[in-house]
């Protein structure tokens, strides 16, 4: 069965400052790699995907994750983040299991931006 | 365009009672999946379903089970609760398993 490790459960950072949320996952043949938003009382929004193609994809709110299939990693980059990037973020995996794709989401990892 | 709608919002049940849960497409999307999120954790896929077919299913019991109807509105019951079961039940809809889903705001359930 596929697996998600979300390593951090939580990352502080300072406004302005870079950041890295890391995701890694169990090898599969193929897959499809999302990152996911879920601002505090709202519902999951799709962040990122990696479906074929290009290693590096980006989010129009400036985040991007690369596909690193040598280390099964899909990390989720920002340059400078903002006070309203506070949010729990989820990396998920979508693999082929008897026919069908099975997405497996991480455990999540709390983002939290102090001014 | 309306987005995902779900209902209940908030649910109590007592152990050994069933449960249905409601869920509206996005207006032309054919696939909806299921998913429960624990306290503090990922959400886990409970099954999907494609144009009223289930076409994939998690690591559930069979007393997790499901429907989709002909206007893609889907429902998904859950047979003898038990204190476990106590989560938030997402369903999101696509227009297929690769395309973007678009996530309900949850149904919130608890079991005593």
């Amino acid at each position: 069965a596929q697996s998600v490790t979300q390593l951090d459960s939580q990352v502080p950072v300072f406004e302005e400052a870079p950041v890295e949320l890391r995701c890694n996952y169990s090898s599969s043949v193929s897959v499809y790699l999302f990152w996911y938003v879920q601002y505090p009382n709202q519902g999951l929004q799709l962040l990122l995907k990696y479906l074929s193609g290009s290693t590096l994809v980006e989010s129009i709110n400036g985040f991007e994750a690369e596909f690193n299939k040598s280390q099964t990693s899909f990390h989720l980059r920002k340059p400078s983040v903002h006070i309203s990037d506070t949010a729990e973020y989820f990396c998920a995996v979508s693999a082929a299991s008897g026919g069908s794709y099975i997405p497996t989401f991480g455990r999540g990892t709390s983002l939290i931006v102090h001014p | 365009e309306t987005g995902v709608t779900q209902s209940p919002t908030h649910l109590i049940k007592t152990r050994g009672q069933q449960v249905t849960l409601r869920c509206s497409s996005q207006s032309g999307h054919n696939t909806v999946s299921w998913y429960q999120q624990a306290l503090g954790q990922g959400p886990q896929f409970i099954f999907q379903y494609y144009r009223e077919e289930e076409n994939g299913r998690g690591n559930f019991p069979p007393r997790f089970s499901g429907l989709q109807f002909p206007n893609y509105s889907s429902e998904l019951n859950v047979n003898a609760l038990e204190l476990d079961d106590s989560a938030l039940y997402l369903c999101a809809s696509s227009l297929s398993w690769q395309e973007t889903q678009y996530f309900g705001p949850g149904t919130r359930l608890l079991v005593l």
